[in-house]
């Protein structure tokens, strides 16, 4: 099935500064990678996705990159701010186990004022 | 938007005692429900993956006789721990998809086993 490795498992930035969270995935045929933001105790937030036939897509402050080739994925958020501090995870819709998501190990993230 | 309704959001039980929690789409037809176990500070982890009227199709090494999954309707999916222990214990999270790209995640269900 689906691996998918995330990288690194803790970050921490200051305020303002960039955050860089990185991703890869093992099956070829996955086709869509969405990154999930979640705070202690609640659901996975979705914050941005991406699929297959696009390389970057942007929202404000987030961007996502994806290189198919390299089977890798990356989610940049520019200006940090205190309440983005979370675990993100990412995550890659494979072609088995009708098409569930299979989620990175998550990453830490703690932007300081 | 989508939303997936989810109950209970806490539950404590005794050693040996079944919990049944349930998932909901309101707004939407869930042609296929995702069933995930997360224990503290780690990842998500598929337990199985259930569609309208059929079996649900379970992750190596989760038991389906102790997970008992039913997908009666487009709207309704349940997660029955049966026998539970206190490593059973965890947070457990239903996404619901309909085919559309989307997934929808409940608000998750701690349960506590005694």
């Amino acid at each position: 099935g689906e691996n998918v490795e995330q990288h690194p498992s803790t970050l921490s930035v200051q305020e303002g500064d960039s955050a860089v969270i990185k991703c890869t995935y093992s099956d070829s045929a996955s086709n869509y990678f969405p990154w999930y933001k979640q705070e202690l105790g609640k659901r996975p937030q979705l914050i941005i996705d991406i699929r297959s036939n696009v390389g970057e897509k942007k929202d404000q402050r987030i961007a996502v990159t994806l290189n198919k080739t390299a089977k890798h994925f990356s989610l940049h958020i520019t200006e940090t701010q205190p309440e983005d501090s979370a675990v993100y995870f990412c995550a890659a819709r494979g072609s088995n186990s009708g098409y569930a998501l299979n989620f990175g190990k998550g990453t830490s993230l703690l932007v300081t004022p | 938007g989508a939303v997936v309704s989810q109950h209970p959001s806490r539950v404590i039980c005794k050693s040996g005692t079944s919990v049944k929690i349930e998932c909901r789409s309101l707004d939407f037809q869930a042609t296929t429900m995702f069933w995930y176990r997360q224990f503290p500070k780690q990842s998500l982890m598929l337990m199985a993956t259930s569609n309208e009227g059929s079996k649900a199709t379970y992750e190596q090494g989760v038991e389906k006789d102790k997970f008992l999954i039913n997908h009666a309707s487009l709207t309704l999916s349940t997660l029955t721990v049966t026998s539970a222990h206190p490593e059973d214990s965890s947070f457990y999270i239903c996404s619901a998809s309909n085919r559309d790209w989307g997934y929808t995640f409940g608000s998750g269900t701690r349960l506590t086993v005694v």
